[in-house]
């Protein structure tokens, strides 16, 4: 089955340790991305990637970081979180110009 | 200036009725444009994508307007299982980017 698998699918945890919410595609798409989705403001990209060790900035990608070093994997890692990226994150990954495909998401909460 | 903007409703409509949604977006050089369908707090999942041409699946119609800059989606017969809320999404014109808007809220009331 073609899927977008993210975990964990909720976390909670304490200001300053690190974390990292996996996502993988078994679509062979070139494309991921991560957005964060908060009430009010809608989907926003943090950061997405073209293709293999290729990765760029979205609208909102201070306080993330993230890496392709595969082409299925694309994790998004939290060095120090604040309780300001407590929200909800999706990961979708497509082929150019194609619909996204979505994970179903992980509800983070930074304490 | 938002990228796309949308507006947020929310739409409380009967059951059996005609409703319609509109998005307007900001670059001209914009490629695809998609609806999403989003229920409570799941993933979006894609309705359908939107063409020149205007397309239709079922009750729904998506229609795209290059020169005003606004893409619009109609859901015709509304059933209670249409309670959700749609995005639209636009595809900037490297493909690099999508941005949303920031979703229309629909109830279908019994």
């Amino acid at each position: 089955e073609a899927q977008v698998t993210q975990n964990p699918r909720y976390l909670i945890t304490v200001t300053g340790k690190k974390l990292t919410v996996t996502c993988s595609q078994n679509m062979n798409h070139e494309y991921m991305s991560w957005y964060r989705q908060d009430p009010g403001l809608g989907l926003r990209q943090i950061y997405y990637s073209m293709n293999v060790e290729v990765t760029d900035k979205g609208d909102v990608p201070e306080g993330y970081k993230v890496s392709r070093k595969e082409k299925r994997n694309f994790p998004l890692i939290l060095e120090s979180p604040s309780p300001n990226q407590t929200s909800l994150y999706f990961c979708a990954s497509t082929d150019r110009f194609s619909p996204l495909h979505f994970g179903n998401g992980t509800r983070l909460t930074v304490t | 200036r938002k990228e796309v903007e949308q507006d947020p409703g929310p739409f409380n409509v009967p059951e059996g009725a005609t409703v319609a949604f509109n998005c307007t977006y900001s670059n001209s050089a914009s490629q695809s444009f998609f609806w999403y369908r989003q229920d409570c707090r799941k993933e979006p999942k894609l309705l359908m994508s939107v063409y020149s041409s205007g397309n239709e699946d079922g009750r729904f119609t998506a229609q795209l307007n290059r020169a005003s800059q606004y893409i619009s989606l109609l859901i015709r017969d509304s059933k209670l299982s249409d309670s959700a809320t749609y995005l639209c999404v636009v595809n900037t014109n490297t493909g690099n980017q999508f941005y949303f808007g920031t979703g229309t809220s629909l109830t279908v009331i019994p």
